[in-house]
């Protein structure tokens, strides 16, 4: 089946740092991507959409200028959390779709960040 | 109010049990989907629906459009199949129901 690989699995970083996170399909063209964050107990909130080739359209609260998305191939969506806080701990999650063939989603295994 | 509603938040099962987690949704969509989140957080797309039934292994999953309402049934259910179940349907954007968290003891 369809493989999206996320990297890395887990970080640590220090409050004003950046860290960047790699969601890629390994097997077939991801039209879209999207990126999700999961507080712990709570379900996933979807935190922005991005398109192979165009700009991400972000959630309502979501900022964009702190979270940098770059989908620049059909098989590479970049989440970079700029300038991250303590509170930006979280787990995030990024899965991919082929629009074009009405595919399912697939998902990646997700992120650990923890902001020290 | 959340537009995507699941119930029940919790269960408990013994193995070989019929078990039956419900979902309603109070927008239009195109989609609806099923995931399966491990412990370690790890997700699984079980199901895409837009009409009808699916079934795959001893996974059953039911969408009525005009009820707006989606059932997954796992029959004979083993402790492997424990997780948290979430629904999820495509509006103009995802929107995820809060989870049903499945225990499922031998």
């Amino acid at each position: 089946g369809a493989v999206v690989s996320q990297h890395p699995s887990w970080v640590i970083c220090k409050s004003g740092t950046s860290v960047k996170i790699e969601c890629r399909s390994l097997d077939f063209q991801a039209t879209t991507m999207f990126w999700y964050r999961q507080f712990p107990k709570q379900s996933l909130m979807l935190m922005a959409t991005s398109n192979e080739g165009s700009k991400a359209t972000y959630e309502q609260g979501v900022e964009k200028d702190k979270f940098l998305i770059n989908h620049a191939s059909l098989t590479l969506s970049t989440l970079t959390v700029t300038s991250a806080h303590p509170e930006d701990s979280s787990f995030y999650i990024c899965s991919a779709s082929n629009r074009k063939n009405n595919s399912p989603l697939h998902f990646g295994n997700g992120t650990r960040l923890t902001v020290t | 109010k959340n537009e995507v509603e699941q119930s029940p938040q919790n269960l408990t099962a013994q193995e070989g049990e019929f078990i039956t987690i419900n979902c309603s949704y109070s927008v239009g969509i195109s989609a609806l989907h099923w995931l399966q989140q491990h412990p370690g957080g790890g997700i699984v797309s079980l199901f895409m629906l837009s009409s009808g039934k699916k079934k795959h292994g001893r996974l059953i999953a039911t969408i009525n459009i005009q009820e707006k309402h989606s059932s997954l049934h796992i029959t004979a259910s083993h402790p492997r199949d424990s997780a948290v179940y979430i629904c999820a349907v495509e509006s103009d954007k995802l929107i995820f129901g809060t989870g049903t968290r499945l225990q499922v003891f031998p």
